[in-house]
């Protein structure tokens, strides 16, 4: 199974503050996803990116997200100016076009305070 | 709007028990996720499937495509497989995953 690390694992900011979470997928992947938890509650789907464009978005990923490949290894999730209701654990995930797997790395917890 | 319901939200069983944990989808999918994640917060993934049974050590897997409908079940449970479990799916069409709200499986020795 491939291995996904994200960086930072735990993430505390001030309301307002630009945040950048990171993935990387050990292994060639084409198919990015960002989904996030909020505590107690379901894993949401955020973004997808394929191709070096977002291939699907919803409707949480509003203009104060964004996502990209910078250095075609590493996979960023941009918050602009976060909110304390962006507060939550982020999934990176990684899959392929011939199959419909998802690779999941450990999440980064990230806290608004 | 593709809907996945699981049941029940929580279970509470013994050591050495039978466990199912059910799983309900709206829409027509083309593949379902199983998957495990421990109080730590990280995800692994258990099965993914399309279609009839998948068996893994104590762990099966089974979905019925045309009731909409997968079951995990967990044989001679053990306090380890304490834990959440979360079914997904992949609507027909789509590469996202939509996630069922897990069963929180509390296994006492």
């Amino acid at each position: 199974e491939p291995e996904v690390t994200q960086t930072p694992s735990h993430q505390v900011t001030q309301m307002g503050q630009e945040v950048i979470l990171r993935c990387v997928p050990i292994s060639n992947h084409l198919y990015f996803y960002w989904y996030r938890q909020i505590l107690g509650q379901k894993v949401e789907f955020l973004v997808s990116f394929y191709n070096n464009e977002i291939s699907e978005k919803s409707e949480i990923f509003d203009d104060q997200f964004s996502v990209e490949r910078p250095d075609g290894s590493n996979f960023t999730l941009k918050i602009r100016s976060t909110k304390l209701e962006d507060s939550a654990m982020y999934f990176c995930a990684v899959g392929s076009h011939s199959s419909y797997e998802q690779y999941f790395g450990p999440g980064t917890r990230l806290t608004v305070t | 709007k593709n809907e996945v319901e699981q049941s029940p939200q929580n279970l509470t069983a013994q050591e050495g028990e039978f466990i199912t944990i059910n799983c309900s989808y709206s829409v027509g999918i083309s593949a379902l996720h199983w998957l495990q994640q421990h109080p730590g917060g990280g995800i692994v993934s258990l099965f993914m499937l399309s279609s009839g049974k998948k068996k893994h050590g104590r762990l099966i897997a089974t979905i019925n495509i045309q009731e909409k409908h997968s079951s995990l079940h967990i044989t001679a449970s053990h306090p380890r497989d304490s834990a959440v479990y979360i079914c997904a799916v992949v609507g027909q069409g789509a590469q996202k995953l939509v996630f069922g709200q897990g069963t929180r499986l509390t296994i006492n020795p």
